[in-house]
């Protein structure tokens, strides 16, 4: 079957401890892109990628960083530099990055801090 | 910059009961926009989208919505629910021109009791 794999499931981070996320997908999508959900709120863009060896800023990218050095892989790093890492992570693909395209979103992380 | 506007937190019904989700945006360029859900400690599923065309638009699991220029809304309907229709359920929006992210409402959780 084809999707969108997140792992771990939860994840516990410590202070000052550097924490990062899998994302894989197998949908052969070209893009690629990284949520953060809090109670209460709408998801908000963390980075996004349209192509092996690039990607962007999203409206929150500070204290996290991406690679995606694969077009099935877009891990995502929370850095000690965030501050309020406590989240639900919501990784998605759509097919090339065109914005009326649907995203696909894999089964989410749900990161707590220690 | 776009935004939305989901207005019920959280909507209680009971079963085989009509719902209408709200959904209102605000831009100053036509739009696509989208309903996704979210069941417990999942990821989002699309289950519709408008683009272009006919404003009623049909989803999956019996779900339709209606894009309403002048109002500025789209609003989300179903004539009868059932204890797996609750979820949240999240509207979103981008522009149809230029290089845009998609903005997401708050969210709506549906309680459907029996």
């Amino acid at each position: 079957d084809g999707g969108i794999t997140q792992s771990p499931k939860y994840l516990f981070r410590k202070e000052g401890q550097n924490v990062t996320l899998s994302c894989e997908q197998n949908l052969n999508h070209d893009a690629m892109y990284w949520y953060r959900q809090d109670p209460g709120q709408g998801l908000r863009l963390i980075y996004y990628s349209q192509i092996v060896n690039d990607f962007q800023k999203g409206d929150i990218a500070e204290g996290y960083s991406v690679s995606r050095e694969k077009k099935e892989s877009f891990p995502l790093t929370v850095t000690s530099a965030q501050k309020n890492p406590t989240a639900f992570y919501l990784c998605a693909s759509s097919m090339t990055g065109g914005w009326q395209e649907t995203q696909y979103f894999g089964p989410g992380t749900r990161l707590l801090v220690l | 910059a776009q935004s939305v506007t989901q207005l019920d937190s959280q909507v209680p019904v009971f079963e085989e009961a009509p719902v209408e989700l709200r959904c209102n945006y605000s831009s100053s360029v036509s739009v696509y926009l989208f309903w996704y859900v979210q069941y417990p400690n999942q990821g989002l599923q699309l289950l519709l989208k408008y683009l272009s065309g006919s404003t009623l638009v049909k989803g999956i699991n019996g779900f339709e919505a209606e894009f309403n220029k002048s109002q500025t809304s789209f609003h989300l309907r179903k004539p009868s629910v059932h204890i797996s229709d609750t979820a949240e359920y999240f509207c979103a929006v981008i522009p149809n021109t230029g290089f845009q992210k998609l903005v997401f409402g708050t969210g709506t959780r549906l309680l459907v009791s029996p």
